[in-house]
């Protein structure tokens, strides 16, 4: 299986500030990254897939990057909405597997 | 737009089986797999497997052989899991996803 690395599990920061999420796969999954935002109680939703497409309604502020191992989501400048727990999927080869989150808290 | 509506919380007890239904709306139920994915506090997300409408076609996580069964109903464009021999390792929010959308998630709690 595709081990996926998040990090970091835990991040403070201010609204107007940005922010990078990373993930890193135990090996190359061809840009197939998805990056996915939970609000507690709530189903995830997903702003990225495949590395740097943003999903329809998702605002601009959002982007991601990367290619082989290593990938990035990046928050331009932080709302007030967007404290929630951020994940990655990668979905190049079964079984799909997910990082393991970053908690983005307001500092 | 599209919805998944996943049914209820289920409290069900050690060595039963539970099953769970995820009804799709908004898109044509054959146009994207169905995926299942288990949420455990502090155990994160986990994919279980897929399900092709159109054809009953799945894909398992080697994990999930024998404990998850997926299953589709095209005429009420009705996906379905079966959980059997429930252990409290199997107590978790299970979700249905299919392209960019998640049900809301259906909470399983195994308890005697």
């Amino acid at each position: 299986d595709i081990q996926m690395t998040q990090s970091p599990s835990f991040l403070s920061a201010s609204v107007g500030d940005r922010v990078t999420i990373n993930c890193k796969a135990s090996q190359n999954i061809n840009k197939y990254l998805n990056w996915y935002q939970q609000k507690l109680g709530e189903a995830p939703k997903r702003l990225i897939y495949n590395t740097n497409n943003l999903q329809t309604g998702i605002p601009s502020r959002f982007s991601g990057s990367g290619s082989g191992t290593d990938y990035t989501l990046t928050i331009s400048s932080l709302q007030p909405e967007d404290f929630a727990t951020y994940f990655c999927l990668q979905h190049n080869s079964f079984p799909w597997t997910f990082g393991g989150g970053t908690k983005l808290e307001l500092k | 737009q599209v919805q998944l509506q996943q049914s209820g919380a289920e409290l069900v007890k050690p060595g039963s089986s539970v099953k769970i239904s995820c009804k799709a709306s908004g898109y044509t139920f054959t146009s994207y797999d169905m995926h299942w994915i288990k949420q455990q506090p502090g155990n994160g997300l986990e994919w279980i497997g897929w399900i092709y409408p159109g054809n009953g076609n799945t894909k398992y996580n080697q994990k999930f052989n024998g404990k998850a069964t997926l299953t589709a109903d095209k005429s009420s464009s009705t996906a379905y899991m079966q959980l059997s021999s429930l252990t409290s390792e199997d107590s978790a929010v299970y979700f249905c996803a299919a392209g960019a959308y998640w049900g809301q998630g259906t909470l399983v709690t195994v308890s005697s």
